[in-house]
């Protein structure tokens, strides 16, 4: 398809262990994001990508989460030990790359909704 | 650091009435303002933009003017459907920055 494509889109796993999301984004689309959609919250950026620049990482909440991309295309988020204020829909979104806000935008993929028991 | 804030819902209309959802941002410079929404079941996508001051962005019958003076991007509709039903989240991004700041999200639920 077009879009952004994110699996598996629900996840439900026992606390401590270790589950793994995936994105695939826009075919082009250099720039990829991950960001966290908690029940009654808003979206909390996590980690950023772009080509093959260093990616920021300063949403991250813990060492337990960590997230790569491979061959500028996929991107792999891994959450550790899973705790249950862990649950929470992850939302990937990427968009083509280059500068500023002004013609860009956001496309987004549906979520995987984790849920830690 | 930069934030966004919007009124909290859910917010529960009749059809055909007037839809307002309230948006103020603080951020250095001059960032460009969004409105995002995500239909039952969908990914977020993009209902409207804009990226200066006094800008009007609009979109299926949505408006939202950048209003730098008081820092704020409203959302607002004339006449809301049931298909209107909704999150609606607003966003900022900066020309150099590297992601957007969301706000917290509306709920809109239109009734018939």
């Amino acid at each position: 398809g077009a879009g952004v494509s994110q699996s598996p889109s629900n996840k439900v796993t026992e606390k401590g262990k270790d589950v793994e999301l995936r994105c695939d984004p826009i075919s082009g689309h250099t720039a990829l994001y991950w960001y966290r959609q908690s029940l009654g919250q808003g979206l909390e950026f996590l980690i950023y990508f772009q080509g093959n620049s260093a990616p920021d990482k300063s949403g991250l909440p813990s060492d337990r989460f960590s997230a790569e991309r491979t061959g500028g295309s996929v991107s792999t988020l891994t959450i550790q030990r899973t705790q249950q204020e862990d649950s929470a829909v992850y939302l990937c979104a990427s968009r083509p790359g280059g500068a500023g806000w002004n013609t860009g935008e956001l496309f987004f993929g549906e979520g995987s909704r984790l849920t830690v028991l | 650091g930069d934030s966004v804030t919007q009124m909290e819902g859910p917010v529960t209309l009749s059809e055909e009435a007037f839809l307002t959802i309230n948006c103020t941002y603080t951020a250095t410079g001059y960032p460009s303002l969004f409105w995002y929404v995500q239909y039952p079941g969908e990914g977020l996508q993009l209902l409207l933009k804009a990226t200066k001051a006094d800008d009007k962005g609009s979109n299926k019958g949505f408006e939202a003017t950048y209003r730098k003076e008081t820092t704020s991007f409203h959302l607002e509709k004339g006449s809301v459907q049931v298909s209107d039903s909704a999150v609606y989240f607003c966003a900022l991004g900066k020309a150099a920055g590297n992601k957007l700041t969301f706000g917290g999200g509306t709920r809109v639920l239109v009734k018939p």
